[in-house]
């Protein structure tokens, strides 16, 4: 049972770069979530999704689109990468609403640089 | 829109001396707040969810409405308490949307 990982840990972009973060979770769970760790602000939610096929912005969703087309996975991606975009940005996931060991797991992260 | 407020960035305490890690939040309902620990090079874990009441590693909070606060505390640091500390509101929703605090950096020096 390996959890929530996230595919790749570490990138390099060029302004103008499109590329994709793969977030697998092997727990079943139907929430998955995607967000994004500055210094000083926290974590802030880009995108989630409550189930396979659905998906839903967040707080920051400009510049990012997301899919969902299998439950285990969530993919994010970044069409035309900023310098904005430099962060670290953490996948999540939690059973539904109610479950008794309700809590969100993460990932360990993806470290991402746009120069 | 709800907000989550942890004041302080950084925090130092001695090992052995108390801490305490303060959270504001405010929200027009009946919240649910949670606290997530993030020790060096590990992933965001949750420590506490305050419909639990539950202690762990030590570590406490108890959700006052009145004063809109829900601050971790610990009687007595150890060093192995040193991490980032988020406290984070689940918005209420099908879709369990957790709001974060900027967090606050815990060292506890020997």
């Amino acid at each position: 049972n390996a959890g929530v990982t996230q595919t790749p840990k570490f990138r390099v972009l060029k302004t103008g770069q499109s590329m994709t973060l793969l977030c697998a979770q092997d727990m079943n769970h139907e929430y998955m979530y995607w967000y994004r760790q500055d210094p000083g602000m926290g974590l802030r939610l880009i995108h989630y999704s409550v189930g396979e096929g659905t998906t839903a912005k967040g707080e920051v969703p400009d510049g990012y689109n997301v899919s969902r087309l299998k439950k285990q996975n969530f993919l994010l991606g970044l069409e035309s990468a900023a310098p904005s975009q430099t962060s670290v940005y953490f996948c999540a996931s939690s059973l539904r609403r109610g479950a008794i060991q309700e809590t969100q797991y993460f990932g360990p992260g993806t470290r991402l640089l746009v120069l | 829109a709800q907000r989550v407020t942890q004041p302080e960035k950084l925090l130092s305490v001695f090992k052995g001396a108390p801490v305490e890690l303060k959270c504001n939040y405010s929200y027009s309902g009946s919240p649910e707040l949670f606290w997530y620990v993030q020790y060096s090079r590990q992933r965001l874990q949750l420590l506490l969810r305050h419909i639990s009441r539950e202690s762990i590693k030590g570590f406490t909070a108890d959700l006052n409405k009145g004063e809109t606060s829900f601050h971790l505390k610990k009687p007595f640091a150890q060093e192995e308490d040193s991490a980032m500390y988020y406290c984070a509101l689940l918005k209420p929703g099908s879709a369990r949307q957790l709001t974060f605090g900027s967090g606050t950096q815990l060292t506890v020096l020997p």
